[in-house]
C-alpha cells in the first residue's frame, strides 16, 4: 500500500497561469515533505521542503502547503514557465524512522502549454 | 563541478549475467543511496549506506548488492539479473547520515533491461 500517492499523472497548464499539484499521505507519522523536479534523462533535483510545524514554505515561484489534518500537501507554481514542465514527486519523511529513509510518490507529468 | 556520476548510463543484459554499475560522487558526502524507479511506484530503496562499510537495506534489496569501501564509490551488484529488474535506477548521496531532511544529489539514472 502507498504511503504517499499522487493521484493525478499528468496534470496541463496555461504557460502564465498557476499550477497546482497535490500530494496525498496515509502515515501520520510523517513529518517531513519534499518536492523533487525531474527532466527526461536526469535524475531528481531538489525542489523545495516542509516541516511538519509549518503549514506553508515559500521560495519565488514555488510554494508547498501543508495541511495535517487532511494529510495532504500541494505544490503551487506562478507563473508556470515552459521550464516547468517536468515530473514532480512528492517525498516524506518520519523523525523517528531511524533509516531517515524518503518514502516518495508516483510522480505528476506537468505539461506547460505555450 | 559537484554530481553524482553512474556508469553505463543504458545496459541490455540477458538473464543470469552478472553486473554492476558504478556510483561515484565528489562532493564527500557521507550517505549515499540506490533506487529503483518503476512506472506508477516512485522510486523506490534498493539500499543505502550511512558511511564507509556501512550499508544497511531498504525497501527493495532482494536480488542486490552493494559495497562502500570508500566513501565517494558505492556500486550496485546483480549477481544473476533476472527480467524483474528491468528498471530505471538511480544513485543518489546526501551531505549528512542524521537525517534524510537534507537534499539529496541525484546521478542521471541507468536504464536496465534484463532479458
Amino acid at each position: 500500500d502507498q504511503q504517499v500517492k499522487q493521484n493525478s499523472p499528468s496534470l496541463s497548464v496555461q504557460e502564465g497561469r498557476i499550477s497546482i499539484l497535490n500530494c496525498d499521505y496515509t502515515n501520520s507519522m510523517f513529518d517531513y515533505f519534499l518536492w523533487y523536479k525531474k527532466y527526461p534523462a536526469e535524475g531528481p533535483t531538489f525542489l523545495i521542503s516542509i516541516s511538519s510545524i509549518k503549514d506553508k514554505n515559500e521560495d519565488g515561484r514555488f510554494t508547498v502547503f501543508l495541511n495535517k489534518s487532511a494529510k495532504h500537501l500541494s505544490l503551487h507554481i506562478v507563473p508556470s514557465q515552459p521550464g516547468d514542465s517536468a515530473v514532480y514527486f512528492c517525498a516524506a519523511s518520519a523523525s523517528s524512522d531511524s533509516n531517515y529513509q524518503l518514502i516518495w510518490g508516483a510522480g505528476t507529468k506537468l505539461i506547460i502549454k505555450p | 563541478e559537484a554530481q553524482v556520476t553512474q556508469n553505463p548510463r543504458y545496459l541490455i543484459t540477458v538473464t543470469g549475467k552478472k553486473l554492476t554499475v558504478t556510483c561515484s560522487q565528489n562532493m564527500n558526502h557521507e550517505y549515499m543511496s540506490w533506487y529503483r524507479q518503476d512506472p506508477g511506484l516512485g522510486l523506490r530503496q534498493i539500499y543505502y549506506s550511512m558511511n564507509v562499510e556501512v550499508t544497511d537495506k531498504g525497501d527493495v534489496p532482494e536480488g542486490y548488492k552493494v559495497s562502500r569501501k570508500e566513501k565517494r564509490n558505492f556500486p550496485l551488484i546483480l549477481e544473476s539479473p533476472s527480467p524483474n529488474q528491468t528498471s530505471l535506477y538511480f544513485c543518489a548521496s546526501s551531505p549528512s547520515t542524521g537525517t534524510s531532511y537534507n537534499e539529496q544529489f541525484f546521478g542521471p539514472g541507468t536504464r536496465l533491461t534484463v532479458l
